[in-house]
């Protein structure tokens, strides 16, 4: 199957630094990457939605300036959380999506544990 | 609003009985509809998925049945195994238009096989 990293696995920082999180696809091209934040016993809540080449697109009540991401190639998305709170700190997961296949074609990265102190 | 629900946190059942997951949803837009497997501290593992024109649709030790009508789905693990405790979450995608293939996940179901 493919495979979808990301690095950080684990991150603490101060309270108004920023944290970059990469997600890379190991063996596929991704057009689409998608990322998600969980809180503890919730359900993975979709941030956004990034494509390669344009801005992504944010979930409503997620803040675009202070989650920034970026989607610089077809195999790289990066999001970076600006002036972290310790509010912000949670469970950070990317996927990634295969163009032109299913949806179920959506690979998951191992996940980013940020807690801000 | 939660537009996919899984209203059992947890669910216990013996090695080798059947385990049933179940979900619902509200929006009648969804078409595609998916099960995934999450491990602590790991991304979800894709497992099985059904599209709105079938009712049923099976992989192995896998099942997921459709109930359009009720806006229900169940993920049938038969026989259960100790390997397949996890937490699972069923999600569900509008493919109609938007083309983005965005995922809508419900707060998952741990289940835990007892040897």
């Amino acid at each position: 199957g493919a495979v979808v990293s990301q690095h950080p696995s684990w991150v603490i920082c101060k309270s108004g630094t920023s944290v970059k999180i990469e997600c890379r696809s190991l063996d596929f091209q991704a057009t689409t990457m998608f990322w998600y934040r969980q809180f503890p016993k919730q359900s993975l809540m979709l941030m956004a939605t990034s494509n390669e080449g344009s801005k992504a697109t944010y979930e409503q009540g997620v803040e675009k300036d202070k989650f920034l991401i970026n989607h610089a190639s077809l195999t790289l998305s990066t999001l970076t959380v600006t002036s972290a709170h310790p509010e912000d700190s949670s469970f950070y997961i990317c996927s990634a999506r295969r163009q032109g296949k299913e949806v179920s074609e959506q690979y998951f990265g191992p996940g980013t544990r940020l807690t801000v102190t | 609003d939660q537009q996919v629900k899984q209203n059992s946190p947890s669910l216990s059942v013996q090695e080798g009985r059947i385990s049933i997951l179940n979900c619902d949803y509200t929006n009648s837009m969804f078409d595609y509809f998916l099960w995934y497997k999450k491990y602590p501290a790991e991304g979800p593992t894709f497992l099985i998925s059904i599209s709105s024109i079938k009712d049923k649709n099976e992989d192995g030790r896998f099942t997921v049945f459709l109930n359009k009508s009720a806006k229900h789905l169940s993920l049938h693990i038969v026989p259960s195994q100790p390997g397949d405790s996890a937490v699972y979450f069923c999600a569900a995608s509008d493919n109609s238009g938007a083309g983005s293939y965005q995922l809508t996940f419900g707060k998952g179901t741990k289940l835990s096989v007892i040897p």
